[in-house]
């Protein structure tokens, strides 16, 4: 069984569009989080939920909206994509006890 | 707030080579230090952590020592294999509930055989 499962894994879309990306884990944890990676493998956090509480970055552009309908989903939806978007968004649960993270497979968005 | 600062990659080693990747970090109080792998395709993975002072991670060969004094936990092996080509991300996170995970630019380390 896949812990943290994202889909989908791949996304191809045209600027302007509305986009969104599921992510699901079966870990149990409390704390989830999406992530935005470059081109260079930067990674970037883009936000938190904790138990209904949702920790926004200030850099991320409001386009993006988090929603978790319980604590096992945080979706992410993109609105008016832009060619900048273009990433690898992957999606994180935290276990809380050791701190660590596990990561989904990622999805590779491409904004044409 | 909280930084990571990797050695900038890519890492070219030959089969068998010793590998060091270097890791400092900037933070208040005492963090918990991680070091993620990537494979290619992949999502990140845990490699190895430590959770306080003198702490050493180990894991696959790897091995990593949380020093307070000069606040680095470099990433050490002392034989790679071609199977460890990946990138390697160096983390810190604070130890309060929530908090989120502090990444370093990631390091590509390149094996050849």
């Amino acid at each position: 069984d896949t812990a943290v499962s994202q889909t989908p894994k791949y996304l191809v879309t045209q600027m302007g569009n509305d986009k969104s990306i599921k992510c699901e884990q079966n870990l149990g944890h409390d704390t989830m989080y999406w992530y935005k990676q470059d081109s260079k493998k930067f990674l970037k956090i883009m936000f938190s939920y904790n138990n209904k509480e949702l920790i926004i970055n200030e850099t991320v552009p409001n386009r993006f909206s988090p929603k978790s309908p319980d604590k096992a989903h945080l979706n992410l939806h993109i609105n008016s994509l832009e060619l900048g978007d273009s990433a690898v968004y992957f999606c994180a649960s935290k276990q809380m006890a050791t701190g660590e993270l596990f990561f989904g497979e990622g999805s590779r968005l491409t904004v044409l | 707030g909280d930084s990571v600062t990797q050695m900038e990659g890519p890492v070219t080693l030959s089969e068998e080579a010793f590998l060091t990747i270097n890791c400092t970090y900037t933070a208040t109080g005492y963090p918990s230090l991680f070091w993620y792998v990537q494979y290619p395709g992949e999502g990140l993975q845990l490699l190895l952590k430590a959770t306080k002072a003198d702490d050493k991670g180990s894991n696959k060969g790897f091995e990593a020592t949380y020093r307070k004094e000069t606040t680095s936990f470099h990433l050490e092996k002392g034989s790679v294999q071609v199977s460890d080509s990946a990138v390697y991300f160096c983390a810190l996170a604070q130890n309060n509930a929530g908090n989120m995970l502090t990444f370093g630019g990631g390091t590509r380390l390149m094996v050849k055989p």
